[in-house]
């Protein structure tokens, strides 16, 4: 399977705690974004990555969330100090987007749905 | 105000008929990018079809079409002979922008939710 990895599937947690997921993006995608949706709604944006760089932040990024691509290849959201609001779908995505590629879409992966009790 | 507009909330569609999802959009760019997607139940977002501000030609992928009419700032997705298959939420979204630029975020409408009568 070469398309976007996103783990864990689904989190439970108590409000006030910590949790963290992953994405692994099409391995030849220079580009990973990170967007959250609620039920009932498309998703809206929150950060992206060019390689290891963090380009952009949403204002929905608030200083709980915190994003990391290290090396350019997987990334991971970190939310700290849960709220009940917290709980949504977040979906990674990942593109290639290079010189003489056109416009290249925008692939998703499963998303890690977040539950917070 | 909102950039990307779906006013149906929700379709039936009869099987093996063609549907009509609308969506408008709102931007000052001239260099922008439509995007629609689809949403089955499982979550997943699927890409469906791309066109680009400067296509001349509507864009085509398989049975899915798209009327893009730049003046009225619309690109509507028509899904013709509709299967059992394609019932899922449908989103249209957005990408501003040129060049480097255009690798930035989707804005996204709310979603239409389509269903297919056997």
């Amino acid at each position: 399977d070469t398309g976007v990895s996103q783990d864990p599937r689904h989190k439970i947690t108590k409000r006030g705690q910590n949790v963290t997921f992953r994405c692994d993006p099409i391995s030849e995608h220079n580009r990973l974004y990170w967007y959250r949706q609620t039920l009932g709604q498309g998703p809206e944006f929150l950060t992206y990555f060019q390689n290891e760089a963090q380009l952009e932040k949403s204002r929905l990024l608030s200083d709980r969330f915190s994003a990391e691509r290290p090396k350019g290849s997987f990334s991971t959201l970190e939310i700290q100090r849960t709220e009940q609001g917290d709980s949504a779908m977040y979906l990674c995505a990942s593109s290639l987007v290079a010189a003489g590629y056109g416009n290249q879409p925008q692939h998703f992966g499963d998303g890690t749905r977040l539950s917070i009790l | 105000a909102q950039k990307i507009t779906q006013t149906q909330p929700g379709m039936f569609v009869q099987e093996k008929e063609a549907v009509t999802l609308d969506c408008t959009y709102d931007t000052s760019d001239q260099s922008y990018g439509l995007f629609w997607y689809k949403q089955p139940s499982s979550g997943e977002m699927i890409f469906l079809i791309y066109q680009g501000s400067y296509d001349e030609q509507n864009a085509t992928e398989g049975r899915y079409s798209l009327n893009f009419q730049k003046a009225r700032k619309s690109a509507n997705l028509v899904i013709s002979a509709s299967q059992l298959g394609d019932s899922a939420m449908y989103f249209c979204a957005m990408r501003e922008g040129r060049g480097k630029a255009a690798g930035n975020k989707l804005t996204f409408g709310g979603g239409t939710r389509v269903l297919v009568k056997p």
